[in-house]
């Protein structure tokens, strides 16, 4: 069971985009479209805003996207608000019962 | 309203044992698998362990395997980790999460708030 690997941090001006990735291996982001993403703000629960790649909960803005390539997840923030200046996290299914995180990254909008 | 509310963590000492409870409310329980992640500054967030909506699947975490054992109890809408020889590295924020009916979707769509545990001698 190793991390997904997330670049630590990622930065933006309002209104540009911003794509953050997600590399696992083979056995996890590789296999199974069961990629998802997480907004966490400081001292807040995190809060799910991509689910299964692409997929996206009623109340997220479509201005948020996922996508998947080979062992690599990608998570695209477009016309960037100060509002999506929070900490983000993907996770896969990697089989077996078992769930994997990223390291997380930090997006900060200039 | 969707609510998940955590309770049994505090400060315990490395080698002894703590069981975490998560209650839910606002949906059919039986219906979807529940998580527990934890979260520390150095890390970020770790996923734990899981339990499928009826027990029948059940997954650990290599850092924990072996000295946790997650459970439900559908009737009074509960699930339980009970977490044993716990070692320094444990302390974290633990999260209750609601997963999925299909648990290999392993996505959380509900948390609560968090239980501080930490393991200090």
């Amino acid at each position: 069971q190793s991390a997904l690997t997330q670049p630590p941090s990622a930065s933006g001006s309002p209104g540009q985009s911003v794509t953050i990735s997600c590399t696992g291996a083979s056995s996890d982001v590789g296999t199974y479209n069961y990629v998802s993403w997480y907004q966490q703000h400081p001292g807040k629960a995190p809060q799910l805003m991509i689910y299964e790649v692409t997929k996206r909960p009623s109340r997220v803005p479509d201005r948020f996207s996922g996508s998947k390539s080979g062992n690599t997840a990608s998570l695209t923030v477009s016309g960037l608000q100060p509002e999506d200046e929070a900490d983000y996290y993907c996770s896969s299914y990697a089989g077996g019962n078992i769930v994997l995180f990223g390291g997380g990254t930090k997006l900060t909008v200039l | 309203e969707v609510q998940l509310v955590e309770s049994g963590g505090g400060l315990v000492q490395p080698g002894r044992s703590l069981r975490l409870s998560c209650a839910a409310s606002g949906f059919t329980f039986d219906d979807y698998a529940i998580h527990w992640v934890r979260q520390t500054p150095e890390k970020g967030l770790e996923w734990v362990s899981g339990i499928g909506w009826n027990s029948g699947n059940i997954g650990y975490a290599d850092s924990v395997k072996g000295r946790c054992t997650i459970s439900r109890d559908n009737a009074k809408n509960f699930v339980y980790l009970q977490m044993n020889s716990l070692r320094v590295e444990d302390t974290a924020l633990y999260y209750c999460a609601r997963g999925n009916a299909i648990y290999a979707r392993g996505y959380f769509d509900n948390w609560g708030q968090g239980i501080l545990v930490t393991v200090s001698s």
